[in-house]
């Protein structure tokens, strides 16, 4: 059982569109990682969101935290081919603060 | 800054045969260490954790063991390989549990 799902599993889109992924859980997390990760790499962090209902943005890429601290949203306005990767979202729960479990992916094309 | 060094990058090594990753951290002290192994495009699969010297908590029962000899070293073993033992293996450490910080990864063959 993934504590964390994320949808969709894969997305190919043509540069230019907006598009937005999901990360869900029936758990409560004390902050939510996004991440995103090249081939033959390991992951590479790009934002920490942390309070209920956070919105924080990284130029076309807005992310969002869930009031209930259970979901997470990445959005990308504008896609472009240097988009293209596997992104994960990542988090810890109260009961568990050092374990870090991670979503199962999505993986995100960008057609030229 | 920190620093986090996994080896080897690649290995190949036959079923039934013993496994030794490595992974050290440079630049910060008492880090959370983690082990997860990867299916290709998939996520992570959290297989360790360790807060401390000594303490190694386990996530998936297996035929995969981890030690953490020293603060900043974390090992992941293996008695016998077996072929479903293959992906990509990552280290990461981490404050208090929150970000992590990620090694170059192993990618295993057994064969």
């Amino acid at each position: 059982t993934q504590l964390l799902e994320q949808s969709p599993q894969f997305l190919s889109i043509q540069e230019g569109e907006n598009l937005t992924v999901y990360c869900n859980s029936s758990s409560v997390f004390s902050s939510l990682q996004w991440y995103r990760q090249e081939p033959g790499e390991g992951p590479v962090l790009l934002v920490t969101v942390v309070t209920g209902g956070e919105v924080k943005k990284l130029k076309r890429l807005t992310f969002q935290f869930g009031d209930a601290r259970k979901d997470s949203s990445l959005h990308i306005t504008a896609a472009q081919p240097g988009d293209t990767g596997l992104y994960l979202c990542a988090g810890s729960r109260y009961s568990s603060a050092s374990k870090i479990i991670f979503g199962s992916g999505t993986r995100l094309s960008i057609r030229p | 800054s920190q620093t986090i060094h996994q080896w080897p990058a690649t290995l190949v090594q036959p079923v039934g045969s013993p496994l030794s990753l490595e992974c050290t951290v440079e630049g910060t002290s008492n880090p959370n260490l983690y082990w997860y192994r990867q299916a290709a495009g998939r996520g992570l699969q959290l297989l360790f954790y360790s807060v401390g010297i000594g303490q190694i908590s386990s996530e998936v029962p297996q035929n995969l063991s981890a030690s953490r000899p020293q603060d900043r070293q974390f090992i992941l073993s293996s008695k016998k390989l077996l072929l479903s033992d293959s992906g990509f293996y990552l280290c990461a450490w981490s404050v208090l549990g929150s970000e992590a910080f990620f090694g170059q990864g192993t990618r295993l063959t057994v064969v």
